[in-house]
């Protein structure tokens, strides 16, 4: 069956300090990768959408500069969240599909991050 | 652009009662909607999924039918047990375009 792993699953973080996460699909060609995050006492937000072969997109009020994403193959993708502070707490997760077969996302478990 | 309500906030029933949960959207494109449940400290899962107009779909004793002529996706049990009290979401999407819009959740209580 198709599984997308993420780690770390939690992490802690000093403000201004950097982490990375990582989204690993297995079963399936994750030809688009798309981030969320879940603030507390929010919905999901999208962060940035990534298929292969095309340029990255950001939504609205999410950049580049600050939520740098690889996307290096069909299996594999990684999201900084870079300078973090306390309003980028919050469940990050990555839902990726295969888009020639379903329209359905297939989320991992989440990165829950915490910056103190 | 795409939007999603649900009814938000808590629902709490007792065992063995029926549950609907309200998702209406807007989109101007053909829809793709979902229901996600998610438990505490776990990702969401998917749910339910449909695209076909009035046709109704089910799983885990969780039914819903997607009716484009109101714009609706509601959710629906007819007895609810302990073990379904979770957050649920319902996601729209369209075709040819990866991302889904979530509702804002709903939070189910199932007590005894």
């Amino acid at each position: 069956g198709a599984l997308v792993y993420q780690y770390p699953r939690r992490t802690i973080c000093k403000s201004g300090t950097s982490m990375r996460m990582e989204c690993q699909a297995v079963g399936f060609q994750a030809t688009s990768v798309a981030w969320y995050r879940q603030s507390p006492q929010k919905t999901f937000e999208l962060i940035a959408l990534s298929t292969v072969n095309s340029a990255i997109k950001y939504e609205q009020n999410f950049t580049q500069e600050k939520f740098p994403i690889s996307h290096p193959n069909l299996s594999f993708s990684s999201m900084t969240v870079l300078n973090a502070y306390l309003e980028d707490r919050g469940l990050y997760l990555c839902g990726a599909r295969d888009q020639g077969l379903s329209y359905e996302q297939y989320f991992g478990p989440g990165t829950r991050l915490t910056v103190l | 652009g795409d939007s999603v309500t649900q009814t938000e906030g808590l629902v709490t029933l007792t065992k063995g009662l029926p549950v609907m949960l309200n998702c209406t959207y807007q989109t101007t494109y053909s829809p793709f909607l979902f229901w996600y449940v998610q438990h505490l400290n776990e990702a969401p899962k998917l749910l339910l999924k449909s695209s076909t107009d009035n046709k109704r779909t089910e799983h885990q004793g969780f039914y819903a039918t997607l009716h484009k002529s109101s714009s609706s996706f509601h959710l629906q049990k007819s007895s609810v047990q302990l073990s379904d009290s979770a957050l649920y979401f319902c996601a729209l999407s369209h075709s040819g375009y990866n991302k889904l819009t979530f509702g804002k959740g709903t939070v189910l209580l199932v007590s005894p």
